[in-house]
């Protein structure tokens, strides 16, 4: 399996709804990465998860909190989000500590997320 | 602080023809290099990538050249198909395993 898994696909929210997105890798990759992607923008980091452990956060506000469950899974809870916030949003993955990375990360195909 | 600058936000190409994307870099730091291909409403797919100790890696259709003198990193796709037209990120990363950074994409438009 060479596949990092998003869900869902799309996501209409209100301002006012609680709602997760997911991601699921079992590559054995030790690093897990959340992306906020916008149009004709290039993905901008937001969280560095290295074996479980939240590593960087790029001063995301606290209406994104990511979570860890184990080494496979990567959520990212979304609480009172604003329009501004619509985005492409990507998961990857990538070994930790591997000093060959050639090929960098995996990505999932994202979660389109609106904000109304 | 700019680290990395993909200049060109597009490119037009015919069928058959070269493409040529390029990269310019300013941290000395950086010892790998990769390019992506991102189609519309999909995530990024890794494409090619070098070390800092190569200045050539081919595969396929697809060159990747690295030109440390210069902090030039450019991508050569020939013959260019119109399956190729998509969106063309470069990224760079060292080996402390810091995130890697990445340019701003170049769309490519790969006209039949």
């Amino acid at each position: 399996d060479t596949e990092v898994t998003q869900t869902p696909k799309h996501l209409v929210m209100g301002m006012t709804n609680k709602k997760s997105l997911k991601c699921e890798q079992h590559m054995g990759h030790r690093a897990m990465y959340w992306y906020k992607q916008k149009a004709k923008k290039p993905p901008e980091l937001m969280f560095v998860y290295s074996y479980e452990k939240l590593s960087i956060n790029e001063s995301v506000p606290s209406r994104f909190s990511p979570e860890c469950p184990n080494s496979s899974l990567l959520n990212l809870h979304l609480h009172a989000l604003q329009p501004e916030d619509s985005a492409l949003y990507l998961c990857a993955s990538s070994q930790e500590g591997n000093r060959d990375r050639a090929d960098g990360y995996t990505f999932g195909s994202g979660t389109r997320l609106t904000v109304v | 602080d700019q680290q990395v600058k993909q200049n060109s936000p597009s490119l037009s190409v015919q069928e058959g023809r070269i493409s040529i994307l390029n990269c310019d870099y300013t941290n000395s730091m950086f010892d790998y290099f990769l390019w992506y291909k991102k189609y519309p409403a999909e995530g990024p797919t890794f494409l090619i990538s070098i070390s800092s100790i190569k200045d050539k890696n081919e595969d396929g259709r697809f060159t990747v050249f690295l030109n440390k003198s210069a902090k030039h990193l450019s991508l050569h796709i020939v013959p260019s198909q119109p399956g190729d037209s998509a969106v063309y990120f470069c990224a760079f990363g060292n080996s402390g395993n810091t995130p890697l950074v990445f340019g701003k994409g170049t769309r490519l438009s790969v006209i039949a």
